[in-house]
């Protein structure tokens, strides 16, 4: 069964960066892109980039071009997201999916948990 | 970018009810890239369909996707007590891969 495993909240200055991990058990980690999607308090889903951890080539959405920074770690199956110069806004849950391919049909089949990120001073 | 509009924004029905969830794109979409998912408070996105009709493993029949072009439809034949929750479509056919802003199901 796969599972995907993410760090825990934090609570972040603006101005400051995070880095959200995000464990991989169960499958082929290397074989399968991870995206990463945001979640304001009370809003809708917002994704941010992926990676194939196999190339090691990240692609990020515009919004967020400058400012995130998505990584692999094959070796032990985990993925990263790193945001730099929070703000306020940026206070969400992050979330890891794996990218499955079927029958030509792309879609996110596994979720982690979240990871709350609070930007405060 | 691919602009995903979904409608109703709230959608209030009573187990045992149809409920129809309709995703509309701002450009045309291949079939293929189209999915849904469900998101109950506190978790994490479900997928229910991709490939447009597509259901995912573990996904009830009651669950049935449809639609082409710019017009997608999730429709759930009869609500059960854990259907309640907000659904979104996304698509993976244009970076960004967007999502819609969701439809949000409560019971009346």
């Amino acid at each position: 069964q796969v599972q995907l495993v993410q760090s825990g909240a934090e609570v972040k200055e603006p101005g400051s960066s995070v880095k959200v991990s995000c464990k991989a058990s169960g499958g082929t980690f290397s074989n399968y892109a991870i995206s990463w999607v945001r979640q304001a308090p009370g809003q809708g889903l917002e994704w941010m980039g992926g990676i194939i951890p196999i190339f090691g080539t990240a692609k990020t959405a515009q919004t967020f071009q400058g400012r995130v920074t998505i990584t692999t770690d094959e070796s032990a199956h985990t993925a990263y997201m790193e945001l730099s110069t929070l703000r306020s806004e940026d206070t969400a849950v992050y979330f890891c999916a794996r990218l499955a391919y079927d029958s030509g049909s792309y879609y996110f089949d596994y979720w982690g948990q979240g990871t709350l990120i609070t930007v405060s001073s | 970018e691919i602009v995903l509009t979904q409608s109703p924004g709230t959608l209030s029905l009573s187990p045992g009810e149809r409920a129809t969830l309709s995703c509309r794109a701002s450009q045309s979409v291949t079939i293929r890239y189209l999915a849904w998912y469900q998101q109950r408070p506190g978790q994490a996105p479900r997928l229910l369909i991709y490939g447009a009709s597509i259901r995912a493993t573990g996904i009830p029949d009651r669950f049935s996707g449809s639609g082409s072009g710019t017009d997608f439809t999730l429709t759930i034949s009869r609500l059960e007590p854990e259907d309640f929750a907000v659904y979104y479509c996304q698509q993976y056919a244009l970076s960004p891969y967007s999502f819609g802003q969701g439809t949000k199901l409560e019971i009346k």
